[in-house]
């Protein structure tokens, strides 16, 4: 079984598209999370949410809306999609937030904006 | 501001020699801190961690080393094998929720 999902794996859209990516844990955790990373492999955290609250933002753009509906799931939206947000979206999960929970990550979605 | 940076980008290595990685931190209150492994097309994988009241901490193959007196974290493989190549991460703990990545080091194995 596969612990943190997400799909789908490739994504090809046009700019000012609006696009979703979905994500599930089935590990029983409590806290998700959504990073990004460039065609340069940096990691960047975007969001995190603990128990369904959210808790980090990192200054992430408006038109990114995060949506858990349940602690098993963390869907990301992305509206108006431009160039730049092109890269691989990781979804990830840990038993609690804190600083010394290990993060499971999921096999990543690869958007491409054109 | 906060980072975490490598020093080598690409690391090559003969298969069966030993492989060290570094990583340089700059939060001196970060407390905890993570090696990942991603292969190509996979997301990252956790490899071992360490707590900031440690300096060593041994896994399968694999050591972290960590020197708080220089803000300091190496990776070490022994007998590397082609199946260790990847890109690896360091990552700290910079306040509760958050993680900070490291820019990645590549291995490359030689046969």
């Amino acid at each position: 079984d596969t612990a943190v999902s997400q799909t789908p794996k490739y994504l090809v859209t046009q700019m000012g598209n609006d696009k979703s990516i979905k994500c599930e844990q089935n590990l029983g955790h409590d806290t998700m999370y959504w990073y990004k990373q460039d065609s340069k492999k940096f990691l960047k955290i975007m969001f995190s949410y603990n128990n369904k609250e959210l808790i980090i933002n990192e200054t992430v753009p408006n038109r990114f809306s995060p949506k858990s509906p349940d602690k098993a799931h963390l869907n990301l939206h992305i509206n108006s999609l431009e160039l730049g947000d092109s890269a691989v979206y990781f979804c990830a999960s840990s038993q609690a937030a804190g600083g010394t929970y290990e993060q499971y990550f999921g096999p990543g979605t690869r958007l491409t904006v054109t | 501001g906060e980072s975490v940076g490598l020093h080598l980008p690409t690391l090559s290595v003969q298969e069966g020699d030993n492989s060290i990685i570094n990583c340089a931190y700059s939060n001196s209150a970060s407390d905890y801190f993570i090696w990942y492994k991603q292969e190509s097309g996979k997301g990252p994988q956790f490899i071992i961690d360490i707590r900031s009241n440690m300096d060593k901490r041994q896994g399968q193959r694999v050591t972290v080393l960590l020197n708080k007196t220089v803000k300091h974290l190496s990776l070490q493989i022994a007998a590397t094998q082609p199946g260790d190549s990847a890109v690896y991460f360091c990552a700290e703990n910079s306040g509760t929720y958050k993680y900070i990545f490291g820019t990645g080091t590549r291995l490359k194995v030689l046969a």
